[in-house]
């Protein structure tokens, strides 16, 4: 079964406006990550969330992590037709382990 | 700059055919990562390694094997490529002392089994 599940799998955005992501997990972690997936590539890695952390940011981008709830969402603010992409949310059990990803957020932003 | 190469980035073989995907990564990485993506399913572990020659299985590991014999060179062999086995399979790699633990990802093999 999927550690993280992303909620929703598909937004449709207009340039300029917010996008928001989340994702569930089941069990303890020790971090959260978010992937970034352009059509037909390779993932890239955009943040990272330990467990003791409760918000990060990185740009045009922040992340919360509720560990009480284990949840975790994303926010890219202002968004550009770039952003259009797959994301993806990955957790860790403990530090430098594997990781289990998610089914991912198709957000398309029209420009 | 991290680069992590995938020998092929679209492969068509038939069912039974034996299958060789390879990844190649040149920052010195001790842990390397195979995963196939199927959509709706997100990326799923089939085998990881975390030293050369060595091993170990992820969720999805039945029909497959890896090989490292090289720090920088992680394997994927299908012996019997199905059906079922089509699909998008995404190399990664990452530094056991990177405290972001960031994986670096290749760009993927689209695997068509007829």
């Amino acid at each position: 079964s999927q550690q993280g599940e992303e909620d929703p799998q598909a937004l449709s955005i207009q340039e300029g406006e917010n996008a928001t992501m989340n994702c569930s997990y089941k069990t303890s972690i020790n971090n959260l990550q978010w992937y970034r997936q352009n059509s037909g590539r390779g993932l890239v890695h955009l943040i990272l969330i330990r467990s003791n952390e409760r918000e990060k940011h990185s740009g045009r981008l922040r992340v919360t992590l509720d560990t009480s709830k284990k949840s975790s969402s994303l926010l890219i603010t202002a968004s550009r037709a770039a952003d259009t992409a797959s994301y993806f949310c990955a957790t860790a059990k403990a530090a430098g382990n594997k990781l289990t990803f998610g089914g991912g957020t198709r957000v398309l932003v029209k420009p | 700059d991290v680069k992590v190469t995938q020998s092929s980035r679209y492969l068509v073989k038939r069912t039974g055919e034996k299958v060789f995907l390879e990844c190649v990564q040149d920052m010195d990485h001790e842990n390397m990562f195979w995963y196939r993506q199927d959509p709706g399913l997100g990326l799923r572990l089939i085998y990881f390694s975390y030293d050369v020659k060595m091993k170990e299985k992820g969720d999805i590991p039945e029909g497959y094997s890896v090989s490292r014999e090289k720090k920088e060179r992680f394997s994927l062999i299908l012996e019997s490529a199905s059906t079922n086995q089509t699909s998008m399979y995404l190399c990664a790699s990452s530094h056991i002392r990177d405290p972001a633990y960031e994986q670096y990802f290749g760009p993927g093999t689209r695997l068509t089994v007829t």
